[in-house]
């Protein structure tokens, strides 16, 4: 089953307009991680926040964390239409040794231009 | 080599025929993992290797599943007597660790449709 759940599950905007996405999971975590796919192809890494951090910026990106809610969102700026797939976040459980992750059923992102 | 590689990219068979997938990670990432992927989810977990030990396996992973990892290098997912539930996105990843908590590297997956 999956941890995290994700809102919006699809979101459209224009270009130009910010987007914010967000995610809650259930567990303790080590990390989380943020995905970008594009229809039909693998997954592309976006952006890691350790459970002790608490905002992360790369790029046009901004990630938030907070661990009391268990909850993260990630901001889009100025987007643009190439930003256009789909966007899941993945925690690293804290009960887990392994790495493995665990993804929400992620967000539907459509940038009009 | 820059990153994860899959293949075969896609991947048609008739039910209850086995198929086999292979992925080459990072060369210097010990762990690898394999996930699988339905449309309009998110991926989920089936199985890793520390280089060639599969220390994990998801209740996911039927017995008609099985993975190997021979050397620590490439590794292959077998699905014997294919069922039309097994299509789906067959992704496979690799990271650098020790101690968890670094990116996954993702391949291009390999789609599977069964017949």
């Amino acid at each position: 089953s999956q941890q995290g759940e994700e809102d919006p599950q699809a979101l459209s905007i224009q270009e130009g307009e910010n987007a914010t996405m967000n995610c809650s999971y259930k567990t303790s975590i080590n990390n989380l991680q943020w995905y970008r796919q594009n229809s039909g192809r693998g997954l592309v890494h976006l952006i890691l926040i350790r459970s002790n951090e608490r905002e992360k910026h790369s790029g046009r990106l901004r990630v938030t964390l907070d661990t009391s809610k268990k909850s993260s969102s990630l901001l889009i700026t100025a987007s643009r239409a190439a930003d256009t797939a789909s966007y899941f976040c993945a925690t690293d459980s804290f009960y887990n040794q392994g790495g493995k992750l665990i993804f929400g059923q992620g967000t539907e992102l459509s940038v009009k231009p | 080599d820059t990153g994860v590689s899959q293949n075969p990219r896609h991947k048609i068979t008739k039910r209850g025929q086995n198929v086999t997938f292979r992925c080459d990670p990072i060369s210097e990432h010990n762990r690898l993992y394999w996930y699988r992927q339905t449309l309009g989810q998110g991926p989920e977990f089936l199985t890793y290797f520390q280089n060639e030990a599969q220390l994990e396996k998801s209740r996911l992973l039927s017995d008609r599943f099985s993975a190997e990892r021979p050397k620590g290098s490439f590794s292959t997912l077998e699905i014997q007597r294919t069922e039309q539930g097994d299509s789906a996105m067959y992704l496979c990843a690799s990271s650098l660790s020790p101690g968890g908590g670094t990116e996954a590297f993702f391949g291009q997956g390999t789609r599977l449709t069964v017949v």
